[in-house]
């Protein structure tokens, strides 16, 4: 099992809907991170978090420290939204990242 | 102020050749990290360095593979004798100094490796 499970794997909408992506994790962390991958395959960070909410636009990120449980949520969702959304945990002292495997999301105009 | 560079963007080599892939982090960022992404795989921690210093080479293959970060220049990923199966796409990050917590990590754009 790995250490950091995400669902869906793949997800299509349609512009508009609103979006929640998964993450569970099953070692103890210091902070869980949010990325984004763009088709051309730059990775941007969108959030880091190890309590509560934070919002910036239209993404929500949230983290249940007990249920070892975070979700990304996209509002108003849009075609340029479309990206593979990774989750990434990183443990305990240690900097380095560990990831899911991705969730890939296309949102149809 | 320029994000995490990376260069090249694209190399090609043949098995047996060397490939050595750079990076440069952010201004003021002393922490770097390299990722490797295979494909239709997802990201893989390989080393984590700061200045001068090898802190975690825990997700570096034993062989063929070495990282360093001098205290002048880019960080540097050496893979000696590459090997299709060292066809990937590779990420370097960087971070600010330790606050004693976590940080962001700010991604290159990566090198993609194609050994044929």
């Amino acid at each position: 099992k790995n250490e950091v499970e995400q669902s869906p794997q793949n997800l299509t909408a349609q512009e508009g809907e609103f979006i929640t992506i998964n993450c569970s994790y099953s070692v103890g962390i210091s902070a869980l991170h949010w990325l984004q991958q763009h088709p051309g395959g730059g990775i941007v960070s969108l959030f880091m978090l190890s309590s509560g909410k934070k919002k910036h636009g239209r993404l929500i990120a949230t983290i249940n420290i007990q249920e070892k449980h975070s979700s990304l949520h996209i509002t108003a969702s849009h075609p340029r939204d479309s990206a593979v959304y990774i989750c990434a945990v990183s443990r305990g002292s240690a900097r380095q990242l560990t990831f899911g495997s991705g969730t890939q999301l296309t949102v149809l105009p | 102020n320029a994000g995490v560079m990376q260069n090249p963007r694209h190399l090609v080599r043949r098995r047996g050749q060397e490939a050595r892939l750079r990076c440069s982090p952010m201004k003021g960022h002393s922490h770097v990290y390299w990722y490797r992404q295979l494909p239709e795989e997802g990201l893989k921690f390989m080393v984590y360095l700061q200045k001068e210093n090898i802190i975690d080479e825990s997700g570096m293959p034993k062989e063929r593979f070495s990282a360093e970060f001098p205290k002048e220049g880019p960080s540097i990923l050496r893979i000696q004798q590459v090997v299709r199966g060292d066809s990937a796409a590779y990420f370097c990050a960087s971070s600010p100094v330790a606050s004693g917590g976590a940080d962001t990590q700010y991604f290159g754009p990566g090198t993609r490796l194609t050994v044929l």
